[in-house]
């Protein structure tokens, strides 16, 4: 158990909808970051928060969006969903970024997001 | 960018066998290079780190690492192979974008098989 617990486990919705996806981070972690993970994309960097700001961005769509809240938690909003966004959706948390951090990144178990 | 390539789709060997997972990176700057391990319908595990020193690293469950500067590599390898090793391997290495805060770019990941 890595500490990072994300809800839903499993998600099944329809195209056009929008879903919310939560975390909560490990004790003590201040950042939080979302992975998306797909049969042809991999595992790809969506954004990531430190102490409730975005700090750093990726290949998040424009109907994506994410925020962290002051106890830490986050949650990922995906709007107009498409079947393609169906994936695994990745938390993790980590100590702190810093510039020089070779700190661990910590994943939790991911939401299983299918649309039909 | 930061990047890391893992040759190998997948991996097989028996139990009782040694085993080595490819990794090699393209980095600018100090590598900083981490193994994670996805079981069967669970989250990311870390394994182990690279961030300074010794150039042979020793993770969880048996696994260790082996960072090769100059051949820009950072195999993944066990002595002795389990049925219960059977997982798919990600190689990582951290990535920092303009902002300053970093973040981990995955490889495509490696299936590794182990056979009774």
């Amino acid at each position: 158990d890595s500490g990072v617990t994300q809800t839903p486990k499993h998600l099944i919705t329809a195209t056009g909808q929008r879903v919310t996806l939560r975390c909560s981070p490990r004790s003590g972690d201040l950042s939080v970051y979302w992975y998306q993970q797909s049969l042809d994309q991999g595992l790809q960097f969506l954004i990531q928060y430190y102490n409730g700001e975005e700090r750093a961005k990726g290949n998040i769509l424009e109907r994506f969006s994410a925020q962290q809240f002051p106890d830490l938690h986050s949650e990922l909003n995906l709007s107009s969903l498409e079947l393609g966004d169906s994936a695994l959706y990745f938390c993790a948390s980590s100590l702190s970024p810093g510039q020089d951090s070779g700190n661990t990144i910590y994943f939790g178990e991911g939401s299983w997001l299918t649309v039909v | 960018a930061q990047s890391v390539a893992q040759p190998e789709d997948q991996v097989n060997v028996a139990e009782g066998n040694p085993l080595t997972v490819k990794c090699t990176y393209s980095v600018s700057g100090n590598p900083y290079l981490f193994w994670y391990v996805q079981y069967p319908n669970r989250g990311l595990q870390f394994l182990l780190k690279y961030i300074t020193g010794d150039n042979l690293v020793k993770g969880s469950y048996g696994f260790e690492a082996e960072f090769n500067k100059s051949q820009t590599s950072f195999h993944l390898k066990k002595p002795s192979a389990l049925v219960s090793d059977s997982a798919l391997y990600f190689c990582a290495v951290r990535d920092l974008p303009s902002s300053g805060y970093s973040t981990l770019t995955f490889g495509k990941g490696t299936m590794l098989l182990v056979s009774p």
